[in-house]
């Protein structure tokens, strides 16, 4: 059973630009978390998704930023007209429902 | 609200050496579980352990354990015979069982353990 995945592990945008990072979820997992990590902090809530719905998204930005978990295929967190700011490390987490999250390997993000 | 404090931004440790991290939380709620977990050089987020609220024993992982005490809202890691394989930030989180499901992190500890 694959663990939860993530891509890419790094991507690079130029200020202005559009990221699209994507998680999928480990089998049979119906639950997926964002979260975001600034350096030499801790995890930042940012979304909670279930298929089709998002369920919290008190953590996310209010502007630029969206998430969504279609009935097929990966859950996408997207960031339109990155700036500085937003150069963080992006964690995915997946879960069944009421029990433990397990973490993706991450996606660095880096905006020059 | 949920918060989640660990006041050791940093420790040091022989190896073979026994090391206590601490956190604090705060939470009105009475369902909840609380988390340890490490972050190697790698970024990669690993479970160390789990306990939940309801539970009184403390639970154990091998070399990792911990101090759960529910009145004062603290609780602490031990990993005891500590490995340079140990070297990484530690993070504590909680969980409200019911509701959101986010997991709130503290600030974190970077432990390294010196050979």
């Amino acid at each position: 059973n694959a663990g939860v995945m993530q891509n890419p592990r790094h991507l690079v945008r130029r200020r202005g630009q559009e990221a699209r990072l994507r998680c999928s979820p480990m089998k049979g997992h119906s639950h997926v978390y964002w979260y975001r990590q600034l350096p030499e902090e801790g995890l930042k809530f940012m979304v909670y998704l279930q298929k089709e719905n998002i369920i919290d998204e008190s953590g996310m930005p209010k502007e630029r930023f969206s998430a969504e978990f279609p009935k097929e295929g990966p859950s996408i967190l997207r960031i339109q007209q990155v700036v500085r700011g937003d150069s963080a490390a992006y964690f995915c987490a997946s879960s069944p429902p009421l029990s433990e999250q397990f973490f993706g390997p991450g996606t660095r993000l880096t905006v020059l | 609200a949920q918060t989640v404090t660990q006041s050791q931004p940093e420790m040091s440790v022989q190896e073979a050496e026994t090391v206590t991290l601490s956190c604090t939380y705060d939470t009105s709620e009475n369902n909840y579980y609380l988390f340890w977990y490490k972050q190697p050089p790698s970024r990669q987020m690993i479970l160390v352990i789990r306990q939940e609220a309801y539970k009184q024993q403390n639970a154990t992982e091998n070399r990792f354990s911990v101090n759960f005490q529910k009145a004062a809202k603290s609780f602490s890691l031990k990993i005891s015979d500590s490995q340079l394989g140990d070297t990484a930030m530690y993070f504590c989180a909680s969980l409200i069982i019911q509701g959101a499901q986010k997991l709130v992190f503290g600030q974190g500890t970077r432990l390294t353990i010196n050979p």
